[in-house]
């Protein structure tokens, strides 16, 4: 069974920084890419970023480029976000989710990420 | 980027009765490899998005058969054939055209009358 674990959301004030963590098992990790997607509260869903397999290819949408870095380490299954120069509008919950079968397949419960002062 | 639109952003159904979302894209979602790539998520309450239909019409492991999705180009429509108490939440369409740039509608909230 797929299962992602999200951590590491939390308080944090403006311009502060933060890393999350996406814990995988059930599945062969390093066999492929793995995304971000928020959710801001009451709001739809995002896409954040994503990394290939190696991670070799990344990609983020314009709102975080340059603030925040995705990176995984295969050995130990898991999947990571930095998030720095945090805004207000970076308050949602941040979900992993994978690309096994199909896109976006399978997502983990997320993690919230409140930005206030 | 694409933008996609659903329509109704709330509905209400009977339990046993038949309800019906639509999705347009603001391009075609048809690939040059000849699939389409459109998706149907359903986020329950308290829950992260399940995938429900991939590639327009093609339900994803485990889904009700209840569930089934119909279109082409850029129009798409999820249909659920007879809404059970455990349908309620928001459902999502999501267009896959550019992996990894993927974009979502609004979301279009169901509940149970």
């Amino acid at each position: 069974e797929v299962q992602l674990v999200e951590s590491g959301g939390g308080l944090v004030k403006p311009g502060g920084s933060l890393k999350l963590s996406c814990a995988a098992s059930g599945f062969t990790f390093n066999n492929y890419s793995m995304n971000w997607v928020r959710q801001a509260p009451g709001k739809g869903l995002e896409w954040v970023s994503s990394i290939s397999t190696s991670g070799r290819y990344i990609h983020y949408a314009d709102s975080v480029k340059g603030r925040f870095a995705i990176s995984r380490d295969n050995a130990k299954n898991s999947l990571y976000l930095q998030m720095n120069s945090l805004r207000a509008e970076d308050t949602a919950i941040y979900y992993c989710a994978t690309n096994t079968i199909q896109p976006f397949d399978y997502w983990g419960q997320g993690t919230l990420v409140t930005v206030s002062s | 980027d694409i933008v996609m639109t659903q329509t109704p952003l709330s509905l209400s159904v009977t339990p046993g009765q038949p309800a019906s979302i639509s999705c347009k894209s603001s391009q075609s979602l048809l690939h040059s490899d000849g699939k389409t790539y459109l998706y149907w998520y359903l986020q329950k309450p308290g829950q992260s998005p399940q995938l429900l239909i991939y590639e327009v019409s093609n339900r994803f492991s485990g889904v009700p058969d209840r569930f089934s999705g119909s279109g082409s180009g850029t129009d798409f429509t999820l249909k659920i054939s007879r809404v059970e108490a455990e349908d309620v939440g928001l459902y999502y369409c999501m267009q896959g055209l550019h992996l990894p740039w993927i974009t979502f509608g609004q979301g279009t909230r169901l509940d149970i009358q």
